[in-house]
């Protein structure tokens, strides 16, 4: 295995487009977090499913932000009416539950809203 | 609201010398995270640390973790410079569930020749 796959790596779009991210954990990893980290900044943690159920929810993750994991594998993340304030890098990690401190990052992707 | 600071959020230093990072947090955790992050890459774990006096060591880097003064410290000894990146320290608030990490604004390290 290969590790934490997200895709795309870069996107540009124009304000008020919708954008979704892709995340592919690592195979028999159950649990899986998004992120957001914005220049200078840490990661600030968005939301977290465990198998197919999305479990917590940061107060960040507006009404605009959805997240979903529906087989429990992959995980998409979507924006809806984009806003410039949204550019930032968004990050996967991903767990296994017998080892859940062991988060693994994804490369990212790096969102730029004009 | 459990807070996470890191001092300095800039260093500049010359190979070959010693420095260390500071790890502050405000509530009580057993868990805590060092990641590296190189610029416009995604984050490496370095070290986690679950225990009070938990100490480990890889390398030139050597972190540890005193959780009755809420303090971590990352140690970096004879620097090089492809040590150079941005180091976040993170801490888990939560003992069960989602280990939601919340992090440190993370310390630029630049190691000059």
């Amino acid at each position: 295995d290969t590790g934490v796959s997200q895709d795309p790596r870069h996107k540009i779009t124009k304000r008020g487009q919708n954008v979704t991210f892709r995340c592919d954990p690592i195979s028999e990893h159950n649990r899986l977090y998004w992120y957001r980290q914005t220049l200078g900044q840490g990661p600030e943690f968005l939301t977290y499913f465990q198998n197919e159920a999305q479990l917590e929810k940061s107060r960040l993750l507006s009404d605009r932000f959805s997240a979903e994991r529906p087989k429990g594998s992959f995980s998409t993340l979507e924006i809806q009416r984009t806003e410039q304030g949204d550019s930032a890098m968004y990050l996967c990690a991903s767990s296994f539950w017998r080892t859940p401190y062991e988060q693994y990052f994804g490369p990212g992707t790096r969102l730029t809203v004009t | 609201e459990l807070k996470v600071e890191q001092n300095p959020l800039f260093l500049s230093m010359q190979e070959g010398k010693n420095y260390t990072i500071y790890c502050n947090y405000s509530t009580t955790s057993d868990r805590l995270y060092w990641y590296r992050q190189d610029p416009g890459k995604s984050l490496e774990s370095l070290f986690v640390l679950l225990s009070n006096g938990a100490v480990k060591q890889e390398g030139r880097l050597m972190a540890s973790l005193d959780t009755k003064a809420r303090l971590s410290t990352l140690h970096i000894t004879a620097a090089v410079h492809d040590l150079s990146a941005t180091y976040f320290c993170a801490v888990d608030p939560v003992i069960q569930g989602a280990q939601k990490l919340v992090f440190g604004q993370g310390t630029r390290l630049t190691i000059n020749p």
